[in-house]
């Protein structure tokens, strides 16, 4: 039972390049996230979606788009890289909107130089 | 503005009992949870508490007071691989979560 996969694991990226992290669950979960992660800082949304077809902005959208073409499968692309985009990047999901237990994947550490 | 505050970092004996607090103001209220983060690996659900008192979970309990807008995460019997982030998270009236910046526990033999 895989749960939540992400991959990347980890990932050096030039500034200015486009990079999809992937995330991909196994568990039928109506809603996923995309959180990032960094010292001192709380878990930050970037873009949610609540079912298959929909998605939202969280707080820190900027940067970064999102697609939600089935249940399974929720990437994240950044168009062109920034350096302050360096972070770990964190997939989860739910079974419910925001009410539910949250899954994590295993993160991705993305470096932009 | 939505704000959730939690000490940066705590340290407790191997064998004791440690109390992290969180306080939170936030735009209404549809439940709180706790979440275990060990260095370099992702969150992972402990608790989740909606109305007022304690829920007990083996050596972990969550309180919560609703009209003070406060929690505790109670661990007991302190082992060294409950050295970790405990962070805690508020769902709002708009069903968003509202993250906290976490709490270090260092557990020292």
């Amino acid at each position: 039972i895989a749960g939540i996969t992400q991959a990347p694991t980890s990932q050096i990226l030039a500034a200015g390049r486009r990079m999809t992290l992937r995330c991909t669950q196994d568990m039928r979960h109506n809603a996923m996230y995309w959180y990032r992660q960094d010292l001192g800082l709380g878990l930050r949304l970037i873009h949610y979606s609540n079912t298959a077809g929909t998605t939202g902005k969280g707080e820190v959208p900027d940067g970064y788009s999102v697609s939600r073409a089935n249940t399974d499968d929720f990437p994240l692309t950044l168009a062109s890289a920034v350096p302050s985009q360096t972070s770990v990047y964190f997939c989860a999901s739910s079974g419910t909107a925001n009410t539910g237990e949250l899954f994590f994947g295993e993160g991705s550490r993305l470096t932009v130089l | 503005g939505q704000n959730i505050d939690q000490p940066t970092e705590m340290t407790a004996t191997e064998g004791a009992i440690v109390q992290i607090n969180c306080t939170y103001q936030t735009s209404g209220f549809n439940g709180l949870f706790w979440y275990q983060q060990h260095a370099g690996e992702a969150p992972t659900f402990l608790s989740y508490n909606v109305l007022d008192g304690l829920e007990e979970k083996g050596r972990f309990s969550s309180f919560l007071s609703r009209s003070k807008g406060y929690s505790y995460l109670l661990l007991k019997e302190l082992q060294m691989k409950d050295s970790a982030s405990y962070l805690c998270a508020v769902t709002d009236s708009n069903y968003q979560l509202i993250w906290g910046a976490g709490t270090k526990l260092i557990i020292k033999p």
